[in-house]
């Protein structure tokens, strides 16, 4: 089976720079994701890592370690507008996305 | 580019009644099609994957004669909750596979679903 952990809630400031940890345990495995989601809307894509390394997009850093099965979510210059639920992801063969529990990032002014 | 529509986004019905949810890829085809359902402060959990021209795939616990998936076109796939009852409702979510052959999905705006 597959499981992920992820910290059920964060809090920051303004400006600030929150990381968002993630480990799991899968059988199978083609990399990680991450998603945002603000409340009553869909999951948006920001960043996927395939293989070990940093990702960078704009403000959103991605990071992942297959040895450590652990990645992370770097989000830089915080704005209230990040506050909203982010989730990690394992892929599976065939497109397939196993979603964690969800961290809820509340951004404060 | 890569959108997903769902329809409709928000259904009240009764106890008892079926209920149709589209996912329709726009600007692309979509061989691939996963359904979600997701209850409030909760993670997205998988349904079922839907597969263009053959059976969808259901994931463990999930009933198939209840949610019935159909991927009849490369650009559509429908969801039906047979004899809906207050704990089907949530909110259900389709995604297709945006690139092929890496896991990053696009999602549909979810439809919410209320059963009275």
């Amino acid at each position: 089976g597959q499981s992920l952990e992820q910290p059920s809630e964060v809090t920051a400031v303004e400006g600030a720079i929150v990381q968002i940890n993630c480990t799991y345990q899968t059988s199978g495995f083609y990399g990680l994701s991450w998603y945002q989601q603000h409340d009553g809307g869909a999951p948006t894509f920001l960043s996927y890592n395939a293989l070990d390394g940093l990702e960078e997009t704009g403000r959103f850093s991605s990071f992942l370690s297959r040895s450590d099965s652990y990645g992370y979510l770097l989000l830089q210059e915080l704005q209230m507008k990040d506050s909203a639920s982010y989730f990690c992801a394992v892929g599976l063969q065939g497109g397939k996305l196993i979603f964690g529990q969800g961290t809820e990032l509340s951004v404060k002014p | 580019g890569a959108v997903v529509s769902q329809h409709p986004s928000w259904v009240i019905c009764k106890s008892g009644t079926s209920v149709k949810i589209e996912c329709r890829s726009l600007d692309f085809q979509a061989t691939t099609m996963f359904w979600y359902r997701q209850f409030p402060k909760q993670s997205l959990m998988l349904m079922a994957t839907s597969n263009e021209g053959s059976k969808a795939t259901y994931e463990q616990g999930v009933e198939k004669d209840k949610f019935l998936i159909n991927h009849a076109s490369l650009t559509l796939s429908t969801l039906t909750v047979t004899s809906a009852h207050p704990e089907d409702s949530s909110f259900y979510i389709c995604s297709a596979l945006r690139v092929p052959g890496a896991n990053v999905l696009t999602f549909g705006a979810g439809s919410r679903l209320t059963v009275l």
